[in-house]
């Protein structure tokens, strides 16, 4: 079966501070993967999606990046975090032939 | 803009009741939809999904309802329990594999 991973699960980070988030999903090949972000008592809002090795693409504007260096890997990075930046941000994948998305457990992640 | 809204933040019921949550869609060319729990601290799990060929489909404890017409959502949960509670989202496909999600509603359970 299908499993998807991120770490770190809790994060605190100064302002100005660099980023990386990891997400991994294993079962699978060849994923769309997704990356989300959660204010407090928020809704969802995509970040990244990528349907494939080194294909990223970038919803809204703002300091964070991703990459997609392996298949079943997605990276979300930042040069320098804002305190804006602060919220859960978790990670989904589909098979591709399908909608419907499943999401790993997330990362809280606060700067100060 | 296209977007996906819920009519009640906030749902409490009792211990035993149905439960009824629902999602208004903007998007009349959307053609697949589904429910998401949320608890407290996790990522979001799926319960439930519909496809805009059907006006109801049936799971464990809990139904979806489209009604194509007025572009309503609903998702009913029969027998609601404490661990029912939760915060629920409903998201509609947009097209390039993504999902639009609503804001969410939050169920509380009461013993």
């Amino acid at each position: 079966s299908q499993t998807i991973h991120q770490w770190p699960a809790t994060l605190v980070q100064p302002v100005g501070s660099p980023l990386s988030l990891e997400c991994t999903v294993e079962g699978t090949s060849n994923p769309n993967l997704y990356w989300y972000r959660q204010a407090a008592g928020r809704g969802l809002q995509l970040l990244f999606y990528s349907v494939g090795i080194g294909q990223i693409s970038s919803e809204v504007p703002q300091n964070l990046s991703a990459s997609r260096p392996q298949d079943r890997q997605f990276i979300l990075s930042s040069k320098k975090l804002l305190l804006s930046d602060s919220g859960f941000y978790l990670c989904a994948w589909t098979s591709g032939t399908t909608d419907t998305q499943y999401f790993g457990p997330g990362t809280r992640l606060t700067v100060l | 803009g296209e977007s996906v809204g819920l009519h009640l933040p906030t749902l409490s019921v009792q211990e035993g009741d149905n439960s009824i949550i629902n999602c208004a869609y903007s998007n009349s060319a959307s053609d697949y939809f589904i429910w998401y729990k949320q608890e407290s601290g996790k990522g979001p799990q799926f319960i439930i999904d519909i496809r805009s060929n059907m006006d109801k489909r049936q799971g464990q404890r809990v139904t979806v309802l489209l009604n194509k017409t007025v572009k309503h959502l609903s998702l009913q949960i029969a027998a609601t329990q404490p661990g029912d509670s939760a915060v629920y989202f409903c998201a509609e496909n947009r097209g390039y594999s993504t999902l639009t999600f609503g804001k969410g509603t939050m169920l509380l359970v009461s013993p």
